[in-house]
């Protein structure tokens, strides 16, 4: 099926560990981005890239790293992970702007992660 | 700087109830978008509706109706008739046109739709 495909679904992460969290789209989306979801926060950007190539800071982007190497992939890096990282994260895709500005943003399931 | 304000954290409801979920949202733009999401107990975002600053009507999807109100920067969705599988967390969302893309999310508010 067409989307967003988010691994792992869950996972559980010791303080200090490291860890990727992978984001594909086949939808050839220009525009992609990681939320993080907090309880009585909603739904907060962390990172963003524009195209292959091109990547930005969101709100909360302290902690976390990404990369942009191609169309389809946009992988959430975490280096020394953190209880406060304790969340679900989200990753989101949609048409860049311009004429598209009005398109809705497609999620994919999320990825719940736990740090102890 | 934009704002969106859902400020019912909670709702309970008995089925068949008619329920109202309330957004306010605040932004200098000219044009923008304001969308909502439904987020199920199984966790994924879904897409509900859309709606153009430029483009006041109001819609209904079945149950789903959508009131915008540009004098009050409100878009109230509401169900009719509600049912237990409207159970779930909706977010309302806005997001200008250019600039970088950032879609803005309220908290959120959580119904409850008791049988």
């Amino acid at each position: 099926n067409a989307g967003v495909t988010q691994t792992p679904k869950f996972h559980i992460l010791k303080t200090g560990q490291s860890m990727t969290l992978q984001c594909a789209q086949d939808m050839n989306h220009g525009y992609l981005s990681w939320y993080r979801q907090d309880p009585g926060m909603g739904l907060r950007r962390i990172h963003y890239s524009v195209a292959a190539g091109i990547t930005d800071k969101g709100e909360v982007p302290d902690g976390y790293n990404v990369s942009r190497s191609n169309t389809e992939d946009f992988p959430l890096r975490l280096e020394s992970a953190a209880p406060s990282q304790t969340s679900v994260y989200f990753c989101a895709s949609s048409y860049f702007r311009i004429l598209f500005s009005n398109q809705p943003q497609h999620f994919g399931d999320g990825t719940r992660l736990s740090i102890l | 700087a934009q704002k969106v304000t859902q400020a019912q954290t909670e709702i309970s409801v008995v089925e068949k109830e008619d329920v109202t979920l309330d957004c306010v949202y605040e932004t200098r733009d000219t044009t923008y978008y304001l969308f909502w999401y439904k987020q199920p107990p199984s966790g994924e975002l879904v897409f509900l509706i859309r709606r153009n600053s430029f483009d006041e009507q109001n819609e209904i999807s079945g149950r789903y109706s959508w009131n915008f109100q540009k004098s009050t920067s409100s878009f109230n969705f509401t169900i009719t008739a509600s049912q237990v599988v409207d159970s779930a967390v909706y977010f309302c969302a806005q997001k200008t046109q250019g600039g970088s893309e950032k879609l803005v999310f309220g908290k959120g508010t959580k119904l409850t739709v008791n049988p």
